[in-house]
């Protein structure tokens, strides 16, 4: 079975402050998908990564980073220097594509930045 | 811009009206996705369509019934709904089906449709 956990259901911080998202998965297949969507108050789903389970490399974009560990199954996102705009909704989200057209959303954790 | 439209943005609808949601991607896409969200949930799957064949319904109620007219519409009819059926609906779309291969987003979401039954 697939599923994805986020444990975290609401992080409040402070702007400029890094904050770390965590997110742990689950799947038998050896071929899957793995993403960061962002959710804002006007409900669009934000498309932010897509990883393979083939690439392991640490990700990095513009203030945001990725860090993919096969060996404990997880795929955290890190935003530095948090800014008010990043409050939202974040959903990790995991998908094997040669058994199954669905996308596995985790619980989503509620970021909030103050300023 | 979101590349997939989905109108209206927003529907009040009574327990005994007949609306549909409606979905549009211009992407080349051939798969395509109905989710449904409640409040403070994550997306949840309801149907996929796979080169305008209908691939896949999560035990969705009968009152929900999807079309995929062509590669680049979907949409959800609905009828005799119940207020629990209220939710965000969202659409999205994918290069293919099945087979593992994606474009760079993998799936892209419309902005959703806020569905509120009274």
């Amino acid at each position: 079975a697939q599923k994805v956990t986020q444990a975290q259901t609401e992080i409040s911080v402070v702007e400029k402050e890094d904050v770390t998202l965590d997110c742990v998965y689950e799947t038998r297949d050896t071929t899957y998908y793995l993403f960061w969507y962002k959710q804002p108050p006007s409900g669009e789903l934000v498309f932010l990564i897509r990883r393979n389970s083939f690439d392991e490399q640490n990700e990095i974009s513009g203030r945001y980073s990725w860090n993919f560990q096969k060996s404990t199954s997880s795929f955290n996102f890190t935003i530095t220097a948090s800014q008010v705009v990043d409050s939202a909704v974040y959903f990790c989200a995991l998908s094997a594509p040669y058994n199954t057209d669905k996308l596995i959303f985790g619980t989503g954790t509620r970021l909030q930045v103050f300023p | 811009d979101t590349e997939v439209t989905q109108t209206p943005k927003h529907l009040v609808m009574g327990m005994t009206n007949k609306k549909s949601l409606k979905c549009e991607q211009h992407m080349g896409h051939r798969a395509m996705y109905w989710y449904k969200q409640k409040a403070k949930k994550p997306p949840e799957l309801m149907f996929v369509y796979s080169y305008e064949k209908l691939s896949i319904n999560e035990s969705v109620p009968s009152r929900f019934s999807p079309e995929c007219p062509n590669s680049s519409l979907l949409n959800l009819h609905l009828h005799a709904l119940q207020p629990e059926d209220s939710a965000l609906y969202l659409c999205a779309s994918s290069q293919v089906s099945g087979t593992g291969t994606f474009m760079d987003r993998g799936y892209t979401f419309g902005s959703g449709t806020r569905l509120t039954v009274v």
